[in-house]
């Protein structure tokens, strides 16, 4: 059952701490993107990566950090440097390159700061 | 400075008629244009696209229309059901990879 999980789905953090949102796709995806969306906004895109071993910032990366070690695999880290990260955080798979391909979207991780 | 605009924040619709959703969008590189629909706690779920070089797509009862001189995008849905009412985003695509660029939503109402 192919498809893009985000865990956990809420999630709370006191001021000061670093959190980790995890995104898994099993849909052999190249390109992984993690976006942010707040009350009545759009989604704006933190980081993306196209390959493994590779990301590159979005439009409001500062206070977040990314890895990506497998294909499958692009975790979220939101820092203490995020000055107001209680938001819904998406992310997104797609292929790569070639013939335009929608994007694929988990469930959203709920981030508040308490 | 947003390249992708949803110039209405909310569209309140009967049921059984059309729901006009629009989109505007600044980037001429802007190469394939997507839909997507999204409910409360939930991730969007794409609904329909349309390539730069097409004017007009359809599927079932929803059309996306393009007009490219104008850069602007609409989607239509007809007829309109309540279980239609949700926030829909449009979203566009450059011609260097897959990144997509999305609007700010406009949230449909459709009343039964």
């Amino acid at each position: 059952d192919g498809g893009i999980t985000q865990s956990p789905k809420y999630l709370f953090r006191k001021e000061g701490q670093n959190v980790t949102l995890s995104c898994e796709q099993n849909l052999n995806h190249d390109a992984m993107y993690w976006y942010r969306q707040d009350p009545g906004q759009g989604l704006r895109l933190i980081y993306y990566s196209q390959i493994v071993n590779d990301f590159q910032k979005g439009d409001i990366a500062e206070g977040y950090s990314v890895s990506r070690e497998k294909k499958e695999s692009f975790p979220l880290t939101v820092t203490s440097a995020q000055k107001n990260p209680t938001a819904f955080y998406l992310c997104a798979s797609s292929l790569y390159g070639g013939e335009a391909n929608e994007a694929f979207f988990g469930q959203g991780t709920r981030l508040t700061v308490v | 400075d947003q390249q992708v605009k949803q110039n209405s924040p909310s569209l309140s619709v009967q049921e059984g008629r059309i729901s006009i959703l629009n989109c505007d969008y600044t980037n001429s590189m802007f190469d394939y244009f997507l839909w997507y629909k999204k409910y409360p706690a939930e991730g969007p779920t794409f609904l329909i696209s349309i390539s730069s070089i097409k004017d007009k797509n359809e599927d079932g009862r929803f059309t996306v229309f393009l007009n490219k001189s104008a850069k602007h995008l609409s989607l239509h849905i007809v007829p309109s059901q309540p279980g239609d009412s949700a926030v829909y985003f449009c979203a566009a695509r450059g011609n260097a990879g897959n990144m997509l660029t999305f609007g700010g939503g406009t949230r449909l109402m459709v009343k039964p």
